[in-house]
């Protein structure tokens, strides 16, 4: 019973280069969200796919693609690292159906990149 | 614009007593509330959660009140016990396009003490 799962754990990346976070959950939600931890910032969520075939973007996109393989697969791709894409990135699904139980998402453990 | 706002960044209690944990929303359209815990190098996790509609719901040692007038909720924990020890972050969920999202406070850093 994985959840979701995340890969790489850390990362650290010179400034400039390129990489991808996969992310895989065994639930078969519908819905899948990349969020960025900061200090003092909270999680902000990136890019969001609400559906297989579906992405879109959320608070803080600029910088990162998406791309939703299947309904279990959602990575996350910086195209050219800088140093403020330094963070912790999560991964997670969220319940299929209506109501308040669908509020709740399922996180990954984190991926911890540096950019330096 | 913080639409969910935690102000306290840390709060220290003793264990036994009651730990309230606050949190401000700006955005009325937000129709769910939820509260999530996170230990060190691991993900967040889901708490608690109340509808718009509800201005209370408990489970266990965890009550989260909710009061629409002044977009204010809070998380209480009685007795407060050492595992909970960890940041806990507040959420609100609303739904755009048909897509339910979820914005988050900053998190408040808790610590009870034996």
């Amino acid at each position: 019973n994985a959840g979701v799962t995340q890969t790489p754990k850390f990362q650290v990346l010179k400034t400039g280069q390129s990489m991808t976070l996969q992310c895989a959950q065994d639930m078969n939600h519908n819905s899948m969200y990349w969020y960025r931890q900061d200090p003092g910032m909270g999680l902000r969520l990136i890019y969001y796919s609400a559906s297989e075939g579906t992405t879109d973007k959320g608070e803080v996109p600029n910088g990162y693609n998406v791309s939703r393989l299947n309904k279990r697969e959602f990575s996350l791709r910086l195209e050219s690292a800088a140093p403020s894409q330094t963070s912790v990135y999560f991964c997670a699904s969220r319940r299929n159906g209506q109501g308040m139980n669908t509020g709740e998402l399922f996180f990954g453990e984190g991926s911890r990149l540096t950019v330096l | 614009d913080q639409q969910v706002k935690q102000n306290s960044p840390s709060l220290s209690v003793q264990e036994g007593r009651i730990s309230i944990l606050n949190c401000d929303y700006t955005n009325s359209m937000f129709d769910y509330f939820l509260w999530y815990k996170k230990y060190p190098a691991e993900g967040p996790t889901f708490l608690i959660s109340i509808s718009s509609i509800k201005d209370k719901n408990e489970d266990g040692r965890f009550t989260v009140f909710l009061n629409k007038s002044a977009k204010h909720l809070s998380l209480h924990i009685v007795p407060s016990q050492p595992g909970d020890s960890a940041v806990y972050f507040c959420a609100a969920s609303v739904l755009i396009q048909g897509a339910q999202k979820l914005v988050f406070g900053q998190g408040t850093r808790l610590t009870i003490n034996p």
